[in-house]
């Protein structure tokens, strides 16, 4: 069974672009969820979706979003960036809900804000 | 609610002795622990989980946590530590229901010296 997969890996951006990130989750899992990992800040939840809705959001402003789609791919949207949002980016896909049991994390999409 | 605290950011300890990464963890209903190990510019990936039932549980590439309520902890022990074991470790604690967080602790970077 194929792992969660991310698009793009690497992206390079200037302050004040926005950017979309592409994750889809393991087949059969509803769950997705979406982290932000800094050196200086750990890794922070964004958000988890389920059946196409938010069920979660972390401490983040509103120029993050997100979106899941009825086959459960997931996308993460960031407008006008700064360069404080330069981090790696992970999704975690799960079959229930994030609190019922693991989640399986994908490889990172590596965010460059110039 | 859940919270969960990693003592030492960094650990370092020689090949071939024990690793021991401790985790604390507070929860308010019966928890549900996970240890994810995270290699350089990868995701996350599952090194073990306690649900229920036994509370020594086995895990991958030789790892072990213990459960102890008494204690709130969910150490990660490994008998002999090898190179490949360098990487960056997040215990995690979630409440075991759909209406529950997943939360994760601050990581502990792990070091082997030769």
């Amino acid at each position: 069974k194929a792992g969660v997969t991310q698009t793009p890996r690497y992206l390079i951006k200037t302050r004040g672009q926005q950017v979309t990130l592409s994750c889809s989750p393991i087949s059969g899992h509803r769950s997705v969820s979406w982290y932000q990992q800094t050196p200086g800040q750990g890794l922070q939840f964004l958000f988890e979706y389920f059946s196409e809705t938010q069920r979660n959001k972390g401490n983040f402003p509103g120029r993050f979003s997100g979106r899941q789609f009825s086959n459960s791919r997931s996308e993460m949207n960031v407008s006008t960036l700064e360069l404080g949002d330069s981090a790696l980016y992970l999704c975690a896909s799960s079959l229930a809900r994030q609190g019922a049991g693991e989640q399986f994390f994908g490889p990172g999409t590596r965010l460059t804000v110039l | 609610a859940q919270s969960v605290t990693q003592l030492g950011s960094h650990v370092s300890v020689s090949e071939g002795a024990l690793v021991l990464l401790r985790c604390n963890y507070s929860s308010s209903v019966p928890p549900y622990l996970f240890w994810y190990v995270q290699y350089p510019n990868q995701g996350l990936q599952l090194l073990l989980k306690y649900t229920t039932g036994a509370t020594l549980v086995k895990g991958i590439n030789g790892f072990e946590a213990e459960f102890k309520k008494s204690e709130t902890s969910f150490h990660l022990t490994k008998p002999s530590a090898h190179m490949s074991d360098a990487a960056e470790y997040f215990c995690a604690v979630s409440g075991g229901s759909s209406a529950s967080k997943i939360i994760f602790g601050s990581g502990t970077r792990l070091s082997i010296r030769p």
